[in-house]
């Protein structure tokens, strides 16, 4: 069975320092990979995906991921955060031809100023 | 587009007693799912559809019913409330789950007392 783990509960960084968030998963073909935002109170927004072609994906608010089969790994990273960044991140995965997502537990972001 | 709108936001039951968390969408989307969310567990798949007239079961679907007469609406039926199901539940929907991801409702806060 699919399965994502989130290795870390809750991160904190600095406003300006660079950020990285680890997703693995498990599943035995190459599936399609996502993550998400939420912000506190709010529901889930997708921030980039994956599911085939260059293995660096960018997304919006400046995020971009990396695919990385051989650790099966997806990590989220962004080279400065701004304190708008605070918020809780979702790795999920789908297979091909799937119709449900699994998701991690999930990493919370906080921002020192 | 209003996208994917969830009523009740928030919504207090008794235990015993039975309620309906509403689900629309309109964006012709096919796919439908509800997922519970609790802290440190992630988003858990209740139930989900592919299509109208088409539901399965997801990660954590006993108290729970739901039904798909219309493409448009994926209600949620809790059929007698437990404390066990007081959570935040999302509605999600994707015209292709592969390739789009998922589409969040912002979420119904529910406490059963």
């Amino acid at each position: 069975a699919q399965s994502v783990t989130q290795p870390d509960i809750h991160i904190t960084v600095s406003e300006g320092a660079s950020l990285e968030l680890r997703c693995n998963y498990s599943y035995g073909a190459t599936p399609y990979l996502f993550w998400y935002v939420q912000s506190p109170g709010q529901g889930l927004q997708l921030l980039l995906k994956y599911f085939s072609g260059d293995t660096l994906v960018q997304g919006i608010k400046g995020f971009e991921a990396e695919f990385k089969r051989s650790q099966s790994s997806f990590n989220l990273r962004k080279p400065s955060v701004h304190w708008s960044d605070a918020a809780e991140y979702f790795c999920a995965v789908a297979s091909v031809g799937a119709q449900k997502l699994v998701f991690g537990q999930g990493t919370r972001l906080t921002i020192n100023p | 587009n209003a996208g994917v709108t969830q009523t009740p936001k928030f919504q207090v039951l008794k235990t015993g007693q039975s309620m309906t968390l509403q689900c629309a969408q309109d964006m012709n989307h096919e796919y439908m799912s509800w997922y519970r969310q609790d802290p440190g567990m992630g988003l858990r798949l209740i139930h989900y559809s592919v299509g109208a007239g088409i539901t399965d079961q997801g990660e954590v679907p006993n108290g729970y019913n739901v039904s798909r007469s219309t493409t448009e609406d994926f209600p949620l039926r809790l059929l007698s409330a437990a404390p066990s199901q007081t959570s935040v539940y999302f509605c999600a929907s994707s015209l292709g789950l592969g390739d789009y991801g998922y589409t969040f409702g912002s979420g119904t806060r529910l406490t059963v007392v």
